[in-house]
């Protein structure tokens, strides 16, 4: 089985620009959740999209939103880059609700490199 | 509101020492608990996992944990690690009781095992 795969893996781009990073989770799969790693914060949660639907959302700006569509695939969008939105963005996958649900699975993340 | 919290940032170990990293959480209800690990260059994948029963939870590569719920602790152990165990470990907490509860990360703890 594939696992959680993410594209592009590694992106640069300049303050002020906007960014789409996408997210394809394990087959069967209903539940992607977004986070983002920067030393030192560790990982901090973005949000979590189950059957299309934001269920959760983390403590960041109106710049950064997201979707999932009905193949269960994800998008991130951050308008606006600023320097500090430099990190690694990860992609999780569950599978659909039920006390298995908890145990997310990791894609190798998106490196943006904002200059 | 969910919060993790790891005690050790950076810890050196020699080969075959003892490791035990700490690992406590606030949450006033009942919790899913994991620990996850980063090793240089990989995906963040599952050490091990605690969702009920036994409070002493084994996981892969001999390393196991104890959920002890009067000290909202989840301190994971390993009795002799090795080189290969140089990597940085998550502690992550979710809320169980209502709804879609986001999946809440330590910052993280960077272990190295000197040969």
């Amino acid at each position: 089985k594939a696992g959680v795969t993410q594209t592009p893996r590694y992106l640069i781009k300049t303050r002020g620009q906007q960014v789409t990073l996408s997210c394809s989770p394990i087959s069967g799969h209903r539940s992607v959740s977004w986070y983002q790693q920067t030393p030192g914060q560790g990982l901090q949660f973005l949000f979590e999209y189950f059957s299309e639907t934001q269920r959760n959302k983390g403590n960041f700006p109106g710049r950064f939103s997201g979707r999932q569509f009905s193949n269960s695939r994800s998008e991130m969008n951050v308008s606006t880059l600023e320097l500090g939105d430099s990190a690694l963005y990860l992609c999780a996958s569950s599978p659909s609700p039920g006390q298995w649900y908890n145990e997310q699975f990791f894609g190798p993340g998106t490196r943006l490199t904002v200059l | 509101a969910q919060s993790v919290s790891q005690h050790n940032h950076h810890v050196i170990l020699s080969e075959a020492a003892s490791l035990e990293l700490g690992c406590n959480y606030s949450y006033g209800g009942t919790v899913n608990l994991f620990w996850y690990v980063q090793y240089p260059g990989q995906h963040l994948q599952l050490l091990l996992k605690y969702f009920s029963g036994d409070p002493l939870v084994k996981g892969i590569k001999g390393f196991e944990a104890e959920f002890i719920k009067s000290k909202f602790s989840f301190n994971l152990r390993k009795p002799s690690v090795q080189w290969s165990d140089t990597a940085e470990y998550f502690c992550a907490v979710r809320g169980m009781n209502t709804g879609f509860q986001k999946l809440v990360f330590g910052t993280g703890t960077r272990l190295l095992v000197s040969p």
